[in-house]
Order: C-alpha cells, then structure tokens, then sequence
C-alpha cells in the first residue's frame, strides 16, 4: 500500500464549480500537508500548505487536514479555465511523499 | 534569478546507452532532489542530497547513480539505459532537508525515453 493515496482523476467541471481533490495516507507522523499545483509540461509549484490539522484559506482555494482520519482535502471555489492543471497532494516526515496527482480540466 | 534548471529538456536513448541529467539552483539551497514522474504513480524520489557532500537513496534508486559536486549542482546518472526508465524526471531543491516545512522548488523537467 502506498502511503499517499490520491484518485488521479481525470475530473472536468464548468466554469464557476467547485473543485474538490483530497487524499489519505497512511503514516501518522506526517506534520505538513501541501499542495502543489503542476500545469502541462513544467515542474509542480506549491500552492498551499498546512501544518497538522485544520483549515486553511487562501482566495479561492481552501485547504483541509483531518489527522484523526488521515484525510486532506482541497476545494477551489469558482473554478476558471486557468485552474486547469494536476494537483499533487505532498506531505513530510524527513522527505516528501507525494500523491499520484489529480488532473483537474475546467471548461469554459 | 532563474531558480532551478535542468539539462538537457529532452532525450532519446538506445537500451544500454548512458547518460547524466544536469541539475542547478541559484536559491543558496542546501538540499537537492532527483524523482521521476510517470503516469499513475505520482512523483517518485530517486535520490536526495540532504547537503553538499552527502547522497542518499529515495523510493527507487536502481539503475542511477548520482553527484553532489557542489552546493549548486546536482546530476542524475543513467549507466546502462533501460526502457522502463523511460520517464519525466525532475529536479529539485530546498532549503531544509525534512522534519519540517519544507517547500521544494521545482526545475522543468527532462524527458527522457529509452528505446
């Protein structure tokens, strides 16, 4: 079993839906939780990041950590065309575990 | 300030042909990662360099070897090529090595198929 599991999609919704990606994982000393957003043929960029558990907002885009169920999530609310990208799930104990990636198309 | 760049953008090898990817950054960071990404499987860590000087092993080390040779310069060796090394591969660095938040900055990637 890996220890990040993300569902890689694909997922496609109208302009102006709300997007929610989430993982789960597996190790309990993971700390950190982020979020790294990859457009078509470049590297990832980080996006968000939460330290334990809790909510964090940034504009239009939310992110959740639920340690007791080893649960995240992201929400992107009014989502445009430009959102349209793979969001990869990260967390840390001494390195970086990523998910498998969730390739979010938003038509216009 | 162009953060972190890879060489060359694109390869194509024969099986048992070998080759090293470069990798630089200008961000002063101390720690330096190679992982590959291919579809379904996310990103995967291949070797990490937690400071100048030292090299450890990630999730799928076989087949590559890498060097440090200095603070801002870290390669990936590919000694005998292998179709299932086929792959994006991505470079990347930071300012910490773990146990902590730890941002890693991505280059562009190196895409590489082995015939």
């Amino acid at each position: 079993q890996k220890e990040v599991e993300q569902d890689p999609g694909p997922l496609s919704v109208p302009e102006g839906a709300i997007v929610s990606l989430n993982c789960t994982y597996s190790n309990s000393a993971f700390q950190y939780f982020m979020w790294y957003r990859q457009y078509s043929r470049k590297g990832p960029e980080l996006l968000m990041y939460t330290y334990s558990s809790g909510n964090k907002e940034d504009g239009r885009f939310t992110a959740q950590v639920d340690k007791s169920s080893k649960y995240i999530s992201l929400f992107i609310r009014d989502s445009q065309p430009s959102d349209s990208a793979t969001y990869l799930c990260a967390m840390n104990d001494y390195k970086l575990s990523f998910g498998a990636g969730t390739t979010v198309t938003v038509r216009a | 300030n162009a953060g972190v760049t890879q060489t060359p953008k694109f390869q194509v090898l024969k099986t048992g042909q070998s080759m090293t990817l470069q990798c630089a950054q200008d961000m002063n960071h101390n720690s330096m990662y190679w992982y590959r990404q291919d579809p379904g499987m996310g990103l995967r860590l291949i070797y990490y360099s937690a400071s100048e000087g030292t090299t450890d092993k990630g999730e799928v080390p076989n087949g590559y070897n890498v060097s440090r040779l200095n603070k801002r310069e870290f390669s990936l060796r590919l000694e005998s090529a292998a179709p299932s090394q086929t792959s994006v591969y991505f470079c990347a660095s930071s300012d910490l090595a773990g146990g902590s938040y730890n941002e890693q900055f991505f280059g562009p990637g190196t895409r590489l198929t082995v015939l």
